[in-house]
């Protein structure tokens, strides 16, 4: 099976654009989260998507949002962005069944922001 | 308050010897516990997860449970220095709560 694909890998952009990050789940996979990792931070959750449908939501600001498609592709979008948003992106698709469950990471898209 | 704790490390082990790694959390009902590793620059990988009190092992690994106490481990046994990385303890209260991460432990194993 394929692994979790991101695209882009790498993105520069300048403060007040916005930006669209792209995630492929394994195939088969209904569940995408997505986290945001800096040196600072660590890895910090910023929403989950299960067949369509927001499933949960970290504590960002509502300029990150996110949808995921019929076919459990994913984006997510940064409006408006800061310095701040610097940071490597990763999305994670999720599987589980009975007592097994899984979560894979994609690569990321390395996000920088001048 | 974290949701999830691990010591941020760096842990150094000789290399052959077992390598330790904690981590504890807070939510009594988490019914989901896994462990990651992340190489520097790279994306994180699942290693084990565990959902039953006990000892879970694969290969050199091995992973502890304890929900009364609240903790989790992971042993590494006969380190090597390919195991130098970041191990991120990661908790799921139910399959429909979200993943919380720990921030994670450097572990270096030293020649």
């Amino acid at each position: 099976k394929a692994g979790v694909t991101q695209t882009p890998r790498y993105l520069i952009k300048t403060r007040g654009q916005q930006v669209t990050l792209s995630c492929s789940p394994i195939s088969g996979h209904r569940s995408v989260s997505w986290y945001q990792q800096t040196p600072g931070q660590g890895l910090q959750f910023l929403f989950e998507y299960f067949s369509e449908t927001q499933r949960n939501k970290g504590n960002f600001p509502g300029r990150f949002s996110g949808r995921q498609f019929s076919n459990s592709r994913s984006e997510m979008n940064v409006s408006t962005l800061e310095l701040g948003d610097s940071a490597l992106y990763l999305c994670a698709s999720y599987t589980s069944g009975g007592s097994f469950e899984t979560q894979y990471f994609g690569p990321g898209t390395r996000l920088l922001v001048l | 308050q974290k949701e999830v704790e691990q010591n941020s490390g760096p842990l150094s082990v000789p290399e052959g010897a077992i390598a330790s790694l904690n981590c504890t959390y807070s939510d009594r009902g988490s019914q989901s516990f896994f462990w990651y590793r992340q190489y520097s620059g790279k994306s994180p990988e699942l290693i084990m997860s565990i959902y039953s009190n006990g000892d879970k092992e694969d290969g050199r690994f091995t992973a502890q449970l304890n929900k009364a106490s609240q903790y989790v481990s992971l042993l590494i046994r006969d380190s090597q220095p390919s195991d130098s990385a970041t191990y991120l303890c990661a908790v799921r209260y139910s399959s429909a709560s979200k993943i919380i991460f720990g921030s994670g432990t450097r572990l270096s194993i030293r020649p």
